[in-house]
């Protein structure tokens, strides 16, 4: 059984183009999370798909946007990008079945450079 | 608005020698609690978590944390730290309530040398 999955491994980008990175959730996971993890500090929380729809948002500007598609996988876009965007990006799901387990599977993530 | 502070950067250690990395968290409702590990490259892995019932919580690799909820702490240890234990930890609450988001410390780097 796979776990969580993205891609690319790893991206480099220039200072106001755009992005998509793609994640796909471990097989019986339907909700999806982004985390955002500069170097040296833990991740941050992006926003959250459930039900294709954006459920819950964390401080981030609307350059920040997400998709999820009938097969629960998801896509972060990040438009106008800025050198402070570097960062690893890191896509998370659960089951919808886990009750109070709480347990977020967590991707190997997508190592963004803006240069 | 919640937020947890891992009070260690960084833990250099002996072999076999005993570890303590710090958690406190700041929040004024219930709160889950979790340890998250990182290697080089790669993405978090569940060390433990505590969601209620017995305050301290174990992993299957030998590492403890503690609940001490007056202290608002979640304390990770682990007796007897091997090479292997080289790695980012991070802690990590969820308010209850919400939707799962988690709020995650800035990570403490322990370094376990021969």
């Amino acid at each position: 059984d796979a776990g969580v999955t993205q891609s690319p491994t790893h991206l480099i980008k220039t200072r106001g183009q755009q992005v998509t990175l793609r994640c796909s959730p471990k097989s019986g996971h339907d909700t999806v999370s982004w985390y955002q993890q500069a170097l040296g500090q833990g991740p941050q929380f992006i926003f959250q798909y459930y039900e294709e729809e954006e459920r819950q948002r964390g401080n981030f500007p609307d350059r920040f946007s997400g998709h999820q598609f009938p097969n629960y996988s998801s896509e972060l876009n990040v438009n106008a990008l800025l050198l402070g965007d570097s960062a690893l990006y890191l896509c998370a799901s659960r089951p919808a079945t886990s009750g109070f387990s709480y347990e977020q599977y967590f991707g190997p993530g997508t190592r963004l450079t803006v240069t | 608005a919640q937020s947890v502070t891992q009070l260690d950067s960084q833990v250099p250690v002996f072999e076999e020698a005993p570890v303590e990395l710090r958690c406190n968290y700041s929040s004024s409702v219930s709160v889950y609690l979790f340890w998250y590990v990182q290697y080089p490259n790669q993405g978090l892995q569940l060390l433990l978590k505590y969601l209620s019932g017995s305050t301290l919580v174990e992993s299957i690799n030998g590492f403890e944390a503690e609940f001490n909820k007056s202290q608002t702490s979640f304390h990770l240890r682990k007796p007897s730290v091997h090479i292997s234990d080289t790695a980012e930890y991070f802690c990590a609450v969820r308010p209850s309530g919400g939707y799962n988001k988690l709020i995650f410390g800035a990570g403490t780097r322990l370094a376990v040398h021969p």
